[in-house]
């Protein structure tokens, strides 16, 4: 049971462009939302990462929105560049005691073309 | 400031054969945990560790595979008696604290199981 759907599977854009990537989950007890970024052959790496108390945080070209009524949230990288073409998966974790284990999504591979 | 370092990176088996799979968390970091990616999917939880105790292990399937984490020494995936079912990427993660800490990742190991 996929516990965060994850949106497109791939995409291509311009350089220059602006890239979104959306996610969305059901369980409202999830309490903190991160994005990673992975490159073929290398482990994820945290990019952004967001909780439920702000609608929005940005981090230089890359911004997360938050809708905690929709149950969804997505990335935005502003400004494409070649150098952003990676696999990015969000996440999500529960707010419980026993809330450690991170829920991925399935991925979007990220092409920015020249 | 060695990031979380995983060996080997590639792992061929054949059925039946066992594979272990280390990892060594950031300096200073005494949680660990395990993640499967299969192919097209996003990454999977399977056991949360401290130093010589697991917490949780609910992602795990139930026969053949096992893990530790002891005073001394990396943390251990050990899986017996593969099958082809089990090629995929295993990745181990670390955080210095528990449930609200930051997890990073290691590069991963690919298992392929002929």
């Amino acid at each position: 049971q996929q516990q965060v759907k994850q949106s497109p599977q791939s995409l291509i854009v311009q350089k220059g462009g602006i890239s979104i990537i959306n996610c969305a989950y059901e369980n409202t007890a999830f309490d903190y939302f991160p994005w990673y970024q992975q490159f073929p052959g290398k482990g994820p790496a945290l990019l952004i990462a967001i909780r439920p108390d702000v609608s929005e945080k940005k981090e230089g070209r890359f911004t997360i929105s938050f809708n905690k009524s929709a149950k969804q949230f997505s990335l935005h990288i502003m400004d494409s560049q070649p150098g952003d073409s990676a696999t990015y998966f969000c996440a999500a974790r529960l707010n419980s005691n026993s809330g450690y284990a991170l829920n991925f999504g399935k991925g979007t591979s990220l092409l920015v073309t020249p | 400031n060695a990031g979380v370092m995983q060996n080997p990176r590639h792992l061929v088996r054949r059925r039946g054969q066992e594979a272990r799979l280390r990892c060594s968390p950031v300096k200073g970091h005494s949680h660990v945990y395990w993640y499967r990616q299969l192919p097209e999917e996003g990454l999977k939880f399977m056991v949360y560790l401290q130093k010589e105790n697991i917490i949780d292990e609910s992602g795990m399937p139930k026969e053949r595979f096992s893990a530790e984490f002891p005073k001394e020494g990396p943390s251990i995936l050990r899986i017996q008696q593969v099958v082809r079912g089990d090629s995929a990427a295993y990745f181990c993660a670390s955080s210095r604290q528990g449930r609200t800490d930051t997890q990073y990742f290691g590069p991963g190991t690919r298992l392929t199981v002929l």
